[in-house]
């Protein structure tokens, strides 16, 4: 079975501050994919990152950024300098080929920057 | 593409009523995915579907749900009879293979 922990489930920061939300997962499959998606307040899924379990470089996008370490089961991500904009929910997930490459969630970290 | 399109955006039912929510994938995408968003449970997968063949729908809380896909371009999700307790966000996703899910913009059930 797979698991995928979030275990922030709410952080605030202050605008231009880093933020890292982390996410653990778990399976027992060689071969598997790990996700970000955002959700922000307007509700709509917004896929953010796909890496395969065999893929360890980290990933930059302009401020956001990826580090996966299968050694902790861990694929964290961090926003630098955020934004008001940034502030929605992040969920983390994962996907393997005997599951039909669905996705299974984590419980999501809302995340909130203000002014 | 138009992404995936979900309909109708908002759903206000009365318990004990038939609700079908409709799904059209992004074309060539060969999965299907229906999802529900509750604040106690979060996303979790209701059934999924390769190549419009069901595939799992152990996440099919009760016999009241059903899904189908008669074709590659076309998904319905069904729960008769609704129940209060079915009010949450349903989402569709589709996806080719072990690609990323992109996902409709979801439809706000409430049954009262």
């Amino acid at each position: 079975a797979q698991k995928v922990t979030q275990a922030q489930t709410e952080i605030s920061v202050v605008e231009k501050e880093d933020v890292t939300l982390d996410c653990v997962y778990e399976t027992r499959d060689t071969t598997y994919y790990l996700f970000w998606y955002k959700q922000p307040p307007s509700g709509e899924l917004v896929f953010l990152i796909r890496r395969n379990s065999f893929d360890e470089q980290n990933e930059i996008s302009g401020r956001y950024s990826w580090n996966f370490q299968k050694s902790t089961s861990s694929f964290n991500f961090t926003i630098t300098a955020s934004q008001v904009v940034d502030s929605a929910v992040y969920f983390c997930a994962l996907s393997v080929s005997n599951s039909g490459y669905a996705l299974n969630f984590g419980k999501g970290t809302s995340l909130l920057v203000t002014p | 593409d138009a992404g995936v399109i979900q309909s109708p955006r908002h759903e206000v039912t009365e318990m004990g009523q038939e609700v079908t929510l409709r799904c059209k994938p992004i074309s060539g995408h060969n999965s299907l995915f229906w999802y529900r968003q509750t604040m106690m449970r979060g996303l979790e997968l209701l059934i999924y579907f390769n190549n419009n063949v069901p595939i799992d729908d152990s996440g099919m809380p009760e016999d009241r749900f059903s899904a189908k896909m008669p074709n590659a371009s076309f998904s319905t999700l069904k729960i008769q009879p609704s129940e209060p307790r079915d009010s949450a966000v349903y989402f569709c996703a589709s996806s080719y293979r072990a690609l990323e899910a992109f996902f409709g913009q979801g439809t706000r059930l409430t049954v009262v």
